[in-house]
């Protein structure tokens, strides 16, 4: 079975520090999509990020990078210069092109970015 | 902008109701989806659908069903309401790739069956 587990439920950081959320998943293939989902409260679920696991460089999108560790089976998201706007919701999702025929989610990280 | 909008954001119905969530996207995506959240358990998929009138089982179709008579409404139906299907309800819709690409989620509807 594919699974993707995302270990922090929560976690609390002071605004403009550095943070980090961890993403590992469990897969025999070697060809997947891979993405960060933010849903802040009461607000839409947005696309941050996504990674081709053949592609060897990591993802960035401004403040947002990715650590994707293909061996390790690891695909965490940081987040630079913390903003009171990433204050949301954060998943990590994978598309297995060979097995289940859809997106897995994780569990979701709960971020909050303090004053 | 991709606008996928949702029917209601908050719904209480009674054991036993059909109930009818209502999905709508304005972008002219091909795929369209439902999923279930709950708090330790992710998103979850109900049904998806590829195409108008095609639709395909997720994860956890028992209890639901779904509509797709027009490319941009997707519904998904509750036929007999329970307990257990309280809980917030996201729809999604991608352009082409079913999975590959970027999914676009509306805001949510939050349903308690009491």
């Amino acid at each position: 079975a594919q699974t993707v587990t995302q270990s922090q439920p929560e976690m609390s950081v002071q605004e403009a520090e550095t943070v980090t959320l961890s993403c590992t998943y469990d897969t025999s293939e070697s060809n997947y999509y891979l993405f960060w989902y933010k849903q802040p409260p009461s607000r839409q679920m947005i696309l941050v990020i996504r990674q081709e696991a053949y592609k060897q460089q990591n993802a960035t999108e401004n403040r947002f990078s990715v650590n994707f560790q293909k061996a390790a089976k690891s695909f965490s998201l940081k987040i630079s210069d913390s903003q009171l706007g990433d204050t949301a919701m954060y998943f990590c999702a994978f598309y297995f092109i060979q097995g289940a025929q859809k997106l897995v989610f994780g569990q979701g990280t709960r971020l909050t970015i303090n004053p | 902008d991709v606008k996928v909008t949702q029917s209601s954001r908050y719904l209480v119905k009674r054991t036993g109701e059909k109930v009818f969530l209502e999905c709508v996207q304005d972008m002219d995506h091909e795929n369209m989806f439902w999923y279930r959240q709950d708090p330790g358990l992710g998103l979850r998929l109900i049904y998806f659908s590829y195409d108008v009138k095609m639709k395909e089982k997720g994860d956890i179709p028992e209890g639901y069903s779904v509509s797709r008579e027009k490319k941009e409404r997707f519904s998904l139906i509750l036929e007999s309401a329970s307990t257990n299907q309280t809980s917030m309800y996201l729809c999604a819709s991608s352009l082409t790739g079913l999975y590959t690409d970027t999914q676009y989620f509306g805001p949510g509807t939050r349903l308690t069956v009491l």
